[in-house]
């Protein structure tokens, strides 16, 4: 079964450091997509970056990047120059193909705190 | 703002009681997927619809029913609520059902069972 790992409950980090949030995933289809998504105290999924399997080169996305490492099974988020706006849970995602049909796995999020 | 709508943004109600909450997707977008997210469950799939049709199913209750219907909208039924269901559901949508199509989310209902 496919499955997503982020070991970091919380991280701490001060304004414009960059930070790096951890992914690991496991699946055994050859073709899938990573995802990281946002969600603010508010409560809204934001939309941040996307990876595919087959992409060689590594997704940015202005402040996102994606550190994909295929061998190793993970997709880290790098978030460079942190604003305190970007305090809030990160998820990280596989696009799971299910049936006829295809689906977003998610692993326990990480909660990043930006300080000043 | 991502294009998803929902409605309604808060629902309170009582055990047993059943309702319905309601999504549009971004214009365009064919698929629509709802997930459940709650404190011991975390974010889990639950149904995808793609062009009115049921797509994939995941982890949902039988008490639980979707549908799609021709204008692309999509309804969630919940009936013989319980106190566990309360959790804040959403509604996302991709233009198709592919592995790289992302997904964009509604902004949730908050469903509180009481």
């Amino acid at each position: 079964a496919q499955k997503i790992t982020q070991t970091q409950p919380g991280m701490f980090v001060q304004e414009k450091e960059a930070v790096t949030l951890d992914c690991t995933y496991d699946t055994s289809d050859q073709s899938y997509g990573l995802f990281w998504y946002k969600q603010p105290s508010s409560g809204e999924m934001i939309f941040l970056i996307y990876q595919g399997s087959y992409d060689e080169q590594n997704a940015t996305e202005g402040r996102y990047s994606l550190n994909f490492q295929k061998a190793r099974k993970s997709a880290n988020l790098v978030i460079s120059a942190s604003q305190l706006g970007d305090s809030a849970m990160y998820f990280c995602a596989m696009r799971e193909l299910n049936q006829a049909g295809t689906a977003l796995i998610f692993g326990k999020g990480t909660t990043l705190s930006v300080s000043s | 703002d991502s294009g998803v709508t929902q409605t309604p943004k808060h629902l309170i109600t009582a055990t047993g009681q059943r309702v319905t909450l309601r999504c549009s997707p971004r214009s365009g977008d064919l698929s629509v997927y709802w997930y459940q997210q709650s404190l011991d469950q975390g974010l889990q799939f639950l149904i995808q619809y793609y062009n009115g049709e049921e797509r994939a199913k995941g982890n949902i209750l039988e008490r639980f029913s979707a549908q799609q219907f021709p204008d692309l909208h999509s309804e969630l039924n919940l009936s013989s609520l319980e106190l566990g269901d309360s959790a804040l559901y959403f509604c996302a949508s991709s233009v198709g059902t592919g592995s790289t199509y992302e997904q964009y989310f509604g902004p949730g209902t908050r469903l509180t069972v009481t």
